[in-house]
């Protein structure tokens, strides 16, 4: 079984510009989270989503948002790039909806903000 | 929320030597994993372990929710087994401890 992938792995963006960035669970399973990786913050939590629709969301503002797919996949977007949102972003999937499961991430999009 | 804390933060040892990472949360928990991460950012799951003892091979885990801790043993260490070990608590939301760095020399 394939893991969880995560398109691109790497990203380079100016100031200002907005980014879009991929993650498609392993096959079957329907909950998709989203993490940012900062060495200041460590792990947070974004968003996560089950069966189109977001559950959950973290503490970060509206130029962070996210979708996901009738076959899983997911999209976060980021609009208007900060100089912070330079990190590792990881999405994870899992199979069961209650979350008393295994999370399984992808090997994560650097993006850098420039 | 929910606070989780590890210790130590940084643990550098030779090969073939054992370690023991702590995980403290601050309330109830019905989930809890560890992960690894590798130096190129790759988090693997180790255990799920909300109670209990769990080994797979060099390592095992132990979480007393009661107490409100959770250790994670490495035996025999080898040098893939450097890099950050995270203790992970929650659900749906995930909330990570700020990691035990691990390093281990040949």
């Amino acid at each position: 079984k394939a893991g969880v992938t995560q398109t691109p792995r790497y990203l380079i963006k100016t100031r200002g510009q907005q980014v879009t960035l991929s993650c498609s669970p392993i096959s079957g399973h329907r909950s998709v989270s989203w993490y940012q990786q900062t060495p200041g913050q460590g792990l947070q939590f974004l968003f996560e989503y089950f069966s189109e629709t977001q559950r959950n969301k973290g503490n970060f503002p509206g130029r962070f948002s996210g979708r996901q797919f009738s076959n899983s996949r997911s999209e976060m977007n980021v609009s208007t790039l900060e100089l912070g949102d330079s990190a590792l972003y990881l999405c994870a999937s899992s199979s069961l909806a209650g979350g008393t499961d295994t999370q399984y991430f992808g090997p994560g999009t650097r993006l850098t903000v420039l | 929320g929910i606070q989780v804390e590890q210790s130590p933060p940084d643990l550098i040892l030779q090969e073939g030597a054992n370690s023991t990472l702590r995980c403290n949360f601050s309330d109830s928990v019905n989930n809890l994993q560890w992960f690894h991460q590798n130096p190129w950012g790759q988090l693997i799951n180790l255990f799920y372990i909300p109670s209990g003892t769990k080994q797979n091979g060099r390592l095992s885990a132990t979480t007393v929710a009661t107490e409100r801790y959770s250790l994670l043993y490495i035996s025999s260490s080898q040098t893939t087994d450097s890099g950050v070990y995270f203790c992970v608590v929650g659900a749906q939301k995930l909330v990570f401890g700020q990691g035990t760095r691990l390093t281990i020399n040949p």
